[in-house]
């Protein structure tokens, strides 16, 4: 069974600053790795996800991960934050044989002026 | 694209009565659609797998005969949540997936659920 960790539940940064939210997932067969970001009271939002091809993946509003199957990590990062990336950052992962997402437990990035 | 709508935005109900949440693919036909359960600050919990035509797939743990799916058509499925109690306040959210690979989810903006 799959499984996702991220191990950070909260990270705090200042604006501009460079950020790493951290994923790493546990899967005994291929799978396809996403990023959600959730504002308050809101559904979620795809970043980017990771389906085949280069392990660099760029997203929305300025944010990219990269895969690395020996670490079997999924770090999503961006060089500068703005006040506006203050959300709620989910990853997940599937494999290919369901439809079923499975959600790491989300990293809260807070960030300030 | 791809937008799903959700229906009712915030609902509030008394304690006994039922409560029904819609789920749209305004734009695309869903053959399979998810309803997730998220409770404050905390991640979502998968409740069901609905494919049109047929019987929701519930996870463990769900009460099917608590949560009732209907998934009547490629663009429509609702949640019914029957006899509703304080603790199933919570956020509700649903998705919906294009089939044929490779399985991305498209979220609604959610239902906010208070039962009183």
């Amino acid at each position: 069974a799959q499984s996702v960790t991220q191990l950070d539940s909260q990270v705090p940064v200042f604006e501009e600053a460079p950020v790493e939210l951290r994923c790493n997932y546990s899967s005994s067969v291929s799978v396809y790795l996403f990023w959600y970001v959730q504002y308050p009271n809101q559904g979620l939002q795809l970043l980017l996800k990771y389906l085949s091809g280069s392990t660099l993946v760029k997203g929305i509003n300025g944010f990219e991960a990269e895969f690395n199957k020996s670490q079997t990590s999924f770090h999503l990062r961006k060089p500068s934050v703005h006040i506006s990336d203050t959300a709620e950052y989910f990853c997940a992962v599937t494999d290919y044989n369901t439809d079923k997402l499975i959600f790491g437990t989300g990293t809260r990035l807070q960030v300030f002026p | 694209g791809a937008v799903v709508s959700q229906h009712p935005s915030r609902v509030i109900c008394k304690s006994g009565t039922s409560v029904k949440i819609e789920c749209r693919s305004l734009d695309f036909q869903a053959t399979t659609m998810f309803w997730y359960r998220q409770f404050p600050k905390q991640s979502l919990m998968l409740m069901a797998t609905s494919n049109e035509g047929s019987k929701a797939t519930y996870e463990q743990g769900v009460e099917k005969d608590k949560f009732l799916i209907n998934h009547a058509s490629l663009t429509l499925s609702t949640l019914t949540v029957t006899s509703a109690h304080p603790e199933d306040s919570s956020f509700y959210i649903c998705s919906a997936t294009k089939g044929g690979g490779p399985y991305e989810q498209y979220f609604g903006p959610g239902t906010r659920l208070t039962v009183t």
